[in-house]
């Protein structure tokens, strides 16, 4: 089965909120994790990534929190947008392996 | 703009067919991966190629099959269509093959619809 989930399959929000996507990964051995973006009907677009010798790393108005402890992923969006409504998939890799995806989390902005 | 590209972005074809997928590699990235995304669901991997080998392969029977060329451009084969091989099909380029971690740049995918 697959070893990269998503704790909720939608999330809901206001335009102007934080928007927190959570992700459970069960390979400890992983030590590469992605964030991705896909809108309807395109690719996976690239958003953050992190290393395992990282517990966090930010971008623009993006954070992404790795708590290997727990093998947790979490994507934080900052004033969240109407343009950030998509579907948003962690997937994670280790050396020699190819990159696994969960089933992603549907992230609906209202305004 | 990743600037990886794939073609053709939608195709039809009835069950038994085989068809083939095209991918355009981002330049200076000399690995190619193909995902097969069902609808509602994440990408599945499929396999990868680098420097013109298979370099890695998901659980998809052998008539799904791959090229990559000396410029880094690859194809997917599908023999034999079966309906659920209806899905979005996507490339994604990098360097360094599988050893590497690092970014894939997808691109925006072939939509295969089989009846």
């Amino acid at each position: 089965g697959e070893s990269v989930g998503l704790h909720l399959p939608t999330l809901s929000v206001q335009e102007g909120d934080n928007s927190i996507i959570n992700c459970a990964y069960s390979n400890s051995a992983s030590d590469y994790f992605i964030w991705y973006k896909q809108e309807s009907g395109k690719g996976p677009q690239f958003i953050i990534d992190i290393r395992s010798n990282m517990d966090k790393r930010q971008g623009q108005r993006v954070t992404v929190l790795l708590n290997k402890t727990v093998k947790h992923l979490s994507l934080q969006i900052a004033a969240t947008q109407p343009g950030d409504s998509a579907v948003y998939f962690c997937a994670e890799k280790m050396a020699g392996t190819a990159l696994i995806f969960g089933k992603g989390t549907t992230l609906s902005v209202s305004s | 703009e990743t600037g990886v590209t794939q073609s053709p972005t939608h195709l039809i074809k009835t069950r038994g067919q085989q068809v083939t997928l095209r991918c355009s590699s981002q330049s200076g990235h000399n690995t190619v991966s193909w995902y097969q995304q069902a609808l509602g669901q994440g990408p599945q991997f499929i396999f990868q190629y680098y420097r013109e080998e298979e370099n890695g392969r998901g659980n998809f029977p052998p008539r799904f099959s791959g090229l990559q060329f000396p410029n880094y451009s690859s194809e997917l084969n599908v023999n034999a269509l079966e309906l659920d091989d209806s899905a979005l099909y996507l490339c994604a380029s990098s360097s360094g093959g599988s050893a590497n971690t690092g970014e894939l740049f997808f691109g925006e995918g072939s939509r295969l619809t089989v009846l």
